[in-house]
């Protein structure tokens, strides 16, 4: 079946360091992917997504590319802020009739300044 | 922007009170979830509806059930509430013809069963 592993959190960062949260799935065929983030006390939002192999998701400063050959998703960016301090979710999709998320268990981000 | 709204972001309950969390979208969407999300363990589907009056259970329907009479509310209702039941609950909706959208998530309401 379809799954998601993340990296376990907390990670730890100071500000302006650089951000890696690793994801990688299990899927069949070709699923789309996604980076969900929740600010405390929030929902979740839609950070990036990417739908098909090499494609590179960005926004707000996140970058993800899609590896199908190493089947992994990981988020990055180049100098976090003390604003980014939330949990993120990877997720990967599946086109059919319910259009059903596999979510991946969240890793917490806290940045100092 | 497509929106899903929660009616209440803080809710405090009896243990065996009967309890409706109401979600509505305004997107026309089809697909409509009910999750609860606890510490260590992430987000676990509750129910999910792709039509009016269609439900489906999710991984942990035991406790709950569900109504859609409207395509646009989707309400998750706890029969008789229990302390263990205290959790984060997120209502999400999606488009079918729009596979690649991913879901749009409410603010969640936070449930305090006491």
């Amino acid at each position: 079946g379809n799954s998601v592993t993340q990296m376990e959190g907390p990670v730890t960062l100071s500000e302006e360091a650089f951000l890696t949260i690793n994801c990688t799935y299990t899927a069949t065929g070709y699923p789309s992917l996604f980076w969900y983030v929740q600010y405390p006390g929030e929902g979740l939002q839609l950070l990036l997504k990417a739908t098909k192999a090499d494609d590179k998701g960005s926004n707000k400063g996140f970058e993800a590319t899609y590896r199908k050959e190493t089947t992994s998703f990981h988020l990055e960016k180049g100098s976090v802020q003390v604003s980014d301090s939330a949990v993120y979710f990877c997720a990967l999709g599946r086109g059919n009739a319910g259009n059903m998320l596999t979510f991946g268990g969240g890793t917490r981000l806290m940045v100092k300044p | 922007d497509v929106k899903v709204t929660q009616s209440s972001r803080y809710l405090v309950k009896r243990t065996g009170e009967k309890v409706f969390l109401e979600c509505v979208q305004d997107m026309d969407h089809e697909n409509m979830f009910w999750y609860r999300q606890d510490p260590g363990l992430g987000l676990r589907l509750i129910y999910f509806s792709y039509d009016v009056k269609m439900k489906e259970k999710g991984d942990i329907p035991e406790g709950y059930s569900v109504s859609r009479e409207k395509k646009e509310r989707f309400s998750l209702i706890l029969e008789s509430a229990s302390t263990n039941q205290t959790s984060m609950y997120l209502c999400a909706s999606s488009l079918i013809a729009a596979p690649n959208y991913g879901y749009t998530f409410g603010s969640g309401t936070r449930l305090t069963v006491v």
